[in-house]
């Protein structure tokens, strides 16, 4: 499994775009890079997941350059609910195979 | 709700007591995982379990700590002479067979005392 390098910690304020760096030199040809989310007092979500490129969805938008060394998770307009921890994850077939976290990123977003 | 479920969702205990936990997946999702998670730490996987097979185990789950599956839903972990570094959040995911991703229960609190 790839090891995951990100920022340990970030600041925004409501309604700024963020966006989330994550290196990961070592991926391998058949990894996913998948990101989660994590409320304190709860389990870690599913985000969102891509292979290469560009991958939006409803929540946020995942940016992968073509030699997939990094990605980068972007959050639109942020609110004081997505205050929360931000975990890269890089691995095959991530659903269905441990998941190996960081120490995430702690993202704080003030009024 | 048909999300996963745990409980106790917090649990203290004196150290040298057993304690176990449960974990009721999301229906129909044959792949279960434990992970343990402390203070600013991501989580740890512990032990995973497709139905009732055990797969793959953690060196992290010392021989104090069994879990099962019996019959290929619920599962629970059990922590046997507890410790005071087994306090952390005990958390419980469960994945669809080919998902992309691991649904994650809100997790037990365990504070050893």
């Amino acid at each position: 499994l790839a090891k995951t390098t990100q920022p340990i910690s970030m600041d925004s304020y409501e309604g700024q775009e963020v966006n989330i760096t994550c290196s990961h030199n070592n991926i391998a040809t058949n990894d996913y890079i998948t990101w989660y989310q994590q409320f304190p007092s709860q389990g870690p979500r599913f985000i969102i997941q891509g292979y290469k490129t560009k991958v939006t969805n409803e929540v946020a938008s995942l940016f992968i350059p073509a030699d997939r060394k990094s990605s980068t998770l972007s959050l639109p307009r942020v609110s004081l609910s997505d205050t929360a921890v931000y975990y890269c994850l890089v691995g095959e077939n991530t659903g269905f195979q441990k998941l190996v976290f960081g120490t995430g990123t702690r993202l704080l977003v003030s009024p | 709700d048909t999300g996963v479920s745990q409980d106790p969702r917090h649990k203290i205990t004196k150290r040298g007591q057993n304690v176990t936990f449960r974990c009721d997946p999301i229906s129909e999702h044959n792949r279960l995982y434990w992970y343990r998670q402390t203070l600013g730490q991501g989580p740890e996987f512990l032990t995973y379990f497709q139905n009732e097979a055990q797969l793959e185990k953690s060196r992290l789950l010392s021989d104090r700590f069994s879990a099962e599956r019996p019959k290929g839903s619920f599962s629970t972990l059990e922590i046997q002479r507890t410790e005071q570094g087994d306090s952390a959040m005990y958390l419980c995911a469960s994945s669809p067979q080919g998902g992309r991703e691991q649904y994650f229960g809100p997790g037990t609190r365990l504070t050893v005392t």
